[in-house]
């Protein structure tokens, strides 16, 4: 157990629908981190957030949106979802940054747009 | 754009057979992690390198970051079934870009 928690676990959807992921970093880590990870693909990082404020960005569309919260957790926002959106979200965190530890991962949030 | 590349994709060893897999950047990397993600299940930190030229033992498993700090590999020695799963690197990235490489998924064949 990473002491991350993320829910959903799975969550089955339609096309152009919109749907929240939330994630619960362990307790005392400061920084969240959002990842998408499609069918053999690798993790594609979507953007991070330390202490409420946005960190660092990478390929979100922008349909997807995010934010954390005054008590840490964070949420991510996928809307007009497309079939090509099906993935593993995951959700880790840190202490701090990640240059400085490692990162702790959720189990994930499996979504299915049909 | 910046990039991290990992080698092999998909590599099926024998039981008891030395896996290695690579992690190359395009740009100098202030540390590298490595990740492992078993079937089904979720990354899980091993190891973070930080100086050039470091190596790192945890058992049967050998890290090393490179001398320029742009690449680093994962050596497994004599392999268990217990080991099966994708093994990623990631480092720091311009920007505080988090980059993952698409990892290396390793087979055991008992």
């Amino acid at each position: 157990d990473s002491g991350v928690t993320q829910t959903p676990k799975h969550l089955i959807t339609a096309t152009g629908q919109r749907v929240t992921l939330r994630c619960s970093p362990r307790s005392g880590d400061l920084s969240v981190y959002w990842y998408q990870q499609s069918l053999d693909q690798g993790l594609q990082f979507l953007i991070q957030y330390y202490n409420g404020e946005e960190r660092a960005k990478g390929n979100i569309l922008e349909r997807f949106s995010a934010q954390q919260f005054p008590d840490l957790h964070s949420e991510l926002n996928l809307s007009s979802l497309e079939l090509g959106d099906s993935a593993l979200y995951f959700c880790a965190s840190s202490v701090e940054d990640f240059s400085t530890g490692e990162l702790f991962f959720g189990e994930g949030s499996r979504l299915t747009v049909l | 754009g910046q990039q991290v590349m990992q080698i092999p994709q998909y590599q099926h060893v024998q039981e008891g057979e030395d896996f290695t897999t690579y992690c190359n950047s395009s740009t100098t990397l202030s540390n590298i992690q490595w990740y492992k993600q078993r079937p089904g299940g979720h990354p899980v930190f091993l190891i973070q390198l930080v100086k050039s030229g470091e190596v790192k033992k945890q058992k049967r498993l050998t890290f090393q970051f490179g001398e320029a700090k742009k690449n680093s590999s994962l050596h497994i020695t004599a392999t268990q079934t217990t080991d099966v799963g994708t093994y990623f690197c990631a480092g720091p990235g311009r920007d505080d870009k988090i980059i993952f490489g698409k990892g290396t998924r390793l087979h055991i064949l008992p």
